[in-house]
């Protein structure tokens, strides 16, 4: 099966910008999908497909994808935004669903 | 729409559980469903996906030791796990598909809280 590569830590001072990437392979043929865990809580979607966000989510957030590599965009990042985001896809390889490790977002 | 998981629980290796997922406010026979799991401190691992037209998806992990399944006349998603494993500890979510899940069903748009499984070895 295929893998999702995800920097574990990434920070950002309040207010900037800041992005989150997900590489692998099958990422070439399917959109990522993001997800925001916050601790104790269960994931929320945030971003999906070619860029669309779910109702209820901020405009801050967006999506963008180039060949192997998704991004996740938080412009102008807040407080509330400190948490852990997973990006995940249909694994093109296999017929299944692959996540990402996790990357760990501070708001500095 | 809501998402309700049941059935969690404290069992020993090699044993058996059912988890159940009451969904409710949306078409639940019209979208494709999913259990996710946590493990301690870990990152998300998916396991089953069963959509809409009742075509059912496994982890390496857990195929032929789980088996995921719907009651439309219940609106309720099951998930059999048996011969469990340490492993199999995690906190285990149910997931709403964004749609029927023919093609691409990695879109989770609902969740629910999650149930928490502990194995004993």
């Amino acid at each position: 099966s295929s893998e999702l590569t995800q920097d574990p830590a990434v920070s950002v001072a309040l207010g900037q910008t800041v992005r989150i990437t997900c590489q692998g392979d099958s990422l070439r043929r399917s959109y990522a999908s993001w997800y925001q865990q916050k601790p104790g809580q269960a994931p929320v979607l945030v971003i999906f497909g070619r860029n669309n966000r779910p109702s209820g989510i901020p405009e801050r957030f967006s999506g963008s994808s180039s060949g192997n590599t998704a991004s996740l965009t938080v412009t102008g990042a807040q407080a509330e935004d400190e948490a852990d985001y997973y990006c995940n896809s249909r694994d093109t390889g296999a017929e299944g669903v692959i996540f990402g490790g996790g990357t760990k977002l501070t708001v500095l | 729409v809501q998402l309700l998981e049941s059935g969690g629980g404290l069992v020993q290796r090699g044993g058996s559980l059912r988890l159940s997922c009451a969904a409710a406010g949306f078409s639940f026979n019209n979208f494709a469903m999913s259990w996710v799991r946590q493990a301690p401190g870990k990152g998300l691992e998916w396991v089953s996906t069963i959509n809409s037209g009742g075509r059912t998806y496994y982890a390496d992990s857990v195929k032929g030791r789980f088996t995921i399944s719907r009651d439309t006349s219940k609106n309720t998603l099951y998930l059999q796990m048996n011969s469990l494993r340490a492993g199999d500890t995690a906190v285990y979510y149910c997931a709403k598909g964004s749609d029927a899940g023919v093609v691409y069903y990695h879109n989770m748009d609902v969740w629910g809280k999650g149930t928490t499984v502990s194995v004993s070895s």
